[in-house]
């Protein structure tokens, strides 16, 4: 039971480049998130998916796109990489988007945009 | 806008004495609390949370918080702190009827010193 997955794990982009970051949940949650966590800031929302086949903004979208792949996957995608999205990027799961519900929380993809 | 503020970003204690982790929120309505905690190179953990009821909560390793709502503030206390206790500790906030989105803090980093 491995709760929440993401790769890659570390990531270097050259301004300009694309790429994906993935993540799983083997917890049977409907919902997911992406955020973004930069020093002295805390974490941001990019985008949530409440439930398989939705998706939302949140506080920092520009730059991004996501997709629901299944009820298990959340990928987010980067088209044109520019260094203000240097940052550690996590991703979350919750059984549905309730605060008595905890948000579980994968280990996180460091990215580097040069 | 709903704002959370940790007011210090490096709290350092010896081992085994006292800590508190400050917490403030903006909110004139009703509100739910969290505390999370990131250990090095890990995502985030959910330590304790208050949604209603008792205003002191509890972790299993001897965290506690008290919702204080004329202050508008969720304190982070230990009575004595271990070597292990040493992460980042992120309060957040869900104002009612805000969509359920969770705002955060910028995080206070725990530093015990032997």
């Amino acid at each position: 039971n491995a709760g929440v997955t993401q790769t890659p794990k570390f990531q270097v982009l050259k301004t300009g480049q694309s790429m994906t970051l993935q993540c799983a949940q083997d917890m049977n949650h409907n919902s997911m998130y992406w955020y973004r966590q930069d020093p002295g800031m805390g974490l941001r929302l990019i985008y949530y998916s409440a439930s398989e086949g939705t998706t939302d903004k949140g506080e920092v979208p520009n730059g991004y796109n996501v997709s629901r792949l299944n009820k298990r996957e959340f990928s987010l995608r980067l088209e044109s990489a520019a260094p203000s999205q240097t940052s550690v990027y996590f991703c979350a799961a919750q059984l549905d988007r309730n605060p008595y519900n905890e948000q579980f929380f994968g280990p996180g993809t460091r990215l580097t945009v040069l | 806008a709903q704002s959370v503020t940790q007011l210090d970003s490096q709290v350092p204690v010896f081992e085994e004495a006292p800590v508190e982790l400050r917490c403030n929120y903006s909110s004139s309505v009703s509100v739910y609390l969290f505390w999370y905690v990131q250990y090095p190179n890990q995502g985030l953990q959910l330590l304790l949370k208050y949604l209603s009821g008792s205003t002191l909560v509890e972790s299993i390793n001897g965290f506690e918080a008290e919702f204080n709502k004329s202050q508008t503030s969720f304190h982070l206390r230990k009575p004595s702190v271990h070597i292990s206790d040493t992460a980042e500790y992120f309060c957040a906030v869900i104002r009612g009827g805000s969509n359920y989105q969770l705002i955060w803090g910028a995080g206070t980093k725990l530093i015990i010193k032997p």
